[in-house]
C-alpha cells in the first residue's frame, strides 16, 4: 500500500484558514486521495477526495499537486468544532483489496 | 437519513469469553467495513464484506470473523477474547466498494 506522511500536530486560531499538508510519493495512478477526521470521542468523519483535480465542497478543499505526489486541505475558516485528527489516506479505485489504512494522523488543535 | 448503527455502543467481557458485535448499515449501503482503533495501533483495518461475502482482510488472528446478512447488516465475532482485544470497534458502510465510508459511533470493548 502506498503510503503518506504528515505532521504529527498542527496548531490554529480560530476563524483562520487552516492548511494540512499530506505527502504521498509513492501514490499510483489509479489512488484516489480521501481525508477524514475523527472528533474526539466519535468514529471518524468523511471530509472529501480528489483524483486529480482540485476539489471543493462545504466542508474543506483539497488541493493536489499537479505530479500528485503531494496534496492540501484547506479549511477556509476553522472553528473550535475542527478540531480532530486528520488523516489523509490513498483509496485504489478498481481494486479487489478495498481497506482504508489509516496512518496517525494530524492532530488540528483550535485556539479561541 | 439514519446513520451506521452499532450495537452495543459498550461491553465488559472476561478474558475467554467471546461477543459479538452488530453493524447496521446506511440504507442502500452494500459494503460494511470493520475496524479496530486502540491507542497503541491506531485505526487498523479488520475485514470488509459485500454481497454477503468477505472481500478482504486485516492482519488479525482467526479469533476474529465477521459475516454480513442479506440486508446488508454485519456482524464481528470475536472468540477467545485476550485482554489486548480491549478496543473500540468501529464498523462503516460505503455505497459501493472504494466510495465515501461512513463510520458509526463504535462498540467500546473491554476485556477484563
Amino acid at each position: 500500500d502506498a503510503k503518506t506522511t504528515q505532521p504529527n500536530s498542527m496548531e490554529s486560531n480560530e476563524e483562520e484558514p487552516v492548511h494540512l499538508p499530506c505527502n504521498h510519493s509513492t501514490i499510483s495512478g489509479t489512488d484516489y486521495i480521501h481525508w477524514y477526521r475523527q472528533l474526539p470521542s466519535q468514529g471518524p468523519e468523511y471530509v472529501i477526495h480528489g483524483l486529480t483535480s482540485n476539489v471543493n465542497n462545504r466542508m474543506a478543499s483539497l488541493a493536489i499537486a499537479e505530479d500528485r505526489k503531494s496534496s492540501t486541505l484547506i479549511l477556509h475558516r476553522a472553528t473550535l468544532r475542527d478540531a480532530a485528527v486528520y488523516y489523509c489516506i490513498l483509496n485504489r479505485s478498481g481494486g479487489s483489496n478495498y481497506k482504508l489504512t489509516f496512518g496517525k494522523g494530524t492532530l488540528l488543535t483550535v485556539n479561541p | 437519513k439514519a446513520g451506521v448503527t452499532q450495537t452495543p455502543r459498550y461491553l465488559i467481557k472476561t478474558r475467554g469469553q467471546q461477543v459479538t458485535l452488530s453493524c447496521s448499515p446506511i440504507s442502500g449501503h452494500r459494503s460494511v467495513s470493520w475496524y479496530q482503533q486502540t491507542p497503541g495501533q491506531g485505526l487498523q483495518f479488520l475485514f470488509e464484506y459485500f454481497s454477503e461475502t468477505q472481500r478482504n482482510k486485516g492482519n488479525f488472528p482467526g479469533r476474529f470473523s465477521g459475516r454480513q446478512f442479506s440486508n446488508s447488516r454485519s456482524e464481528m465475532n470475536v472468540s477467545t477474547l485476550e485482554l489486548g482485544d480491549s478496543a473500540l470497534y468501529l464498523c462503516a458502510s460505503s455505497l459501493v466498494r472504494g466510495s465515501e465510508a461512513f463510520f458509526g459511533q463504535g462498540t467500546r470493548l473491554t476485556v477484563v
